[in-house]
């Protein structure tokens, strides 16, 4: 297993609170991304990253912002969530075009 | 923009053949993926394929890649119960940092 762990696993929070989410990888990869699993879309890109303090928006990234401090974390807050973020996020690392790119194992949102 | 398709649904008998198929968009994609995700866990690469390949085989998977139709196909031979899972097409982003554009899923459902 690619050496991603994200936090929490599973998660349930209220309309309107913050939430932050965790991947934590230990590959020094210089590429992270974001991206959220929901039925009949497949998976879609919310935010990545490039590089220390380099992000950028993908498709999905209105309601998400993200942070990177460290090469190893890479952390996506919903400011105030709502219920049509409810969904499965998946942290993802690369090494950049043309290299495999792995997948943490999700992290489980219900927004009530 | 690009759009990757998929059909959501295939069901085969154990020991037959499977056949996965996905269209792309972007015809000027040079890496096409396949990965699998089994319930509750994350995806996993199965393999992938570079623009300029018409087909790939590893063990029981092979891949053909149709450039002219925008057409790519994950055949698996021998079909096995734990081979039942869902299976994503990706495409990978023109525009570098390795980002990614997943179809929709085809639910495979191996029955003995």
């Amino acid at each position: 297993d690619a050496g991603i762990t994200q936090s929490p696993r599973h998660k349930v929070t209220e309309t309107g609170t913050p939430v932050t989410l965790r991947c934590h990888q230990t590959e020094n990869h210089r590429y992270m991304y974001w991206y959220r699993q929901d039925p009949g879309h497949g998976l879609r890109l919310i935010h990545y990253s490039y590089g220390v303090k380099d992000t950028d928006k993908g498709e999905v990234s209105d309601g998400y912002s993200v942070s990177r401090s460290k090469t190893e974390d890479f952390l996506l807050t919903l400011e105030s969530a709502t219920s049509s973020q409810t969904s499965v996020y998946f942290c993802a690392i690369s090494e950049g075009t043309g290299n495999t790119i792995y997948f943490g194992e999700g992290s489980w949102l219900t927004v009530v | 923009g690009e759009d990757v398709e998929q059909s959501l649904f295939l069901s085969v008998r154990e020991g037959d053949s499977s056949v996965i198929n996905c269209t792309y968009t972007d015809s000027s994609s040079t890496y096409l993926y396949w990965y699998k995700q089994e319930p509750g866990a994350g995806l996993q690469l199965l393999t992938y394929i570079f623009s300029n390949m018409d087909m790939k085989q590893d063990q029981r998977l092979t891949v053909l890649l149709n450039k002219k139709d925008k057409h790519l196909s994950l055949r698996i031979a021998d079909t096995q119960t734990g081979d039942s899972a869902i299976y994503f097409c990706a495409e990978e982003d023109t525009g570098g940092g390795n980002k990614l554009t997943f179809g929709t899923g085809t639910q495979l459902k191996v029955e003995l």
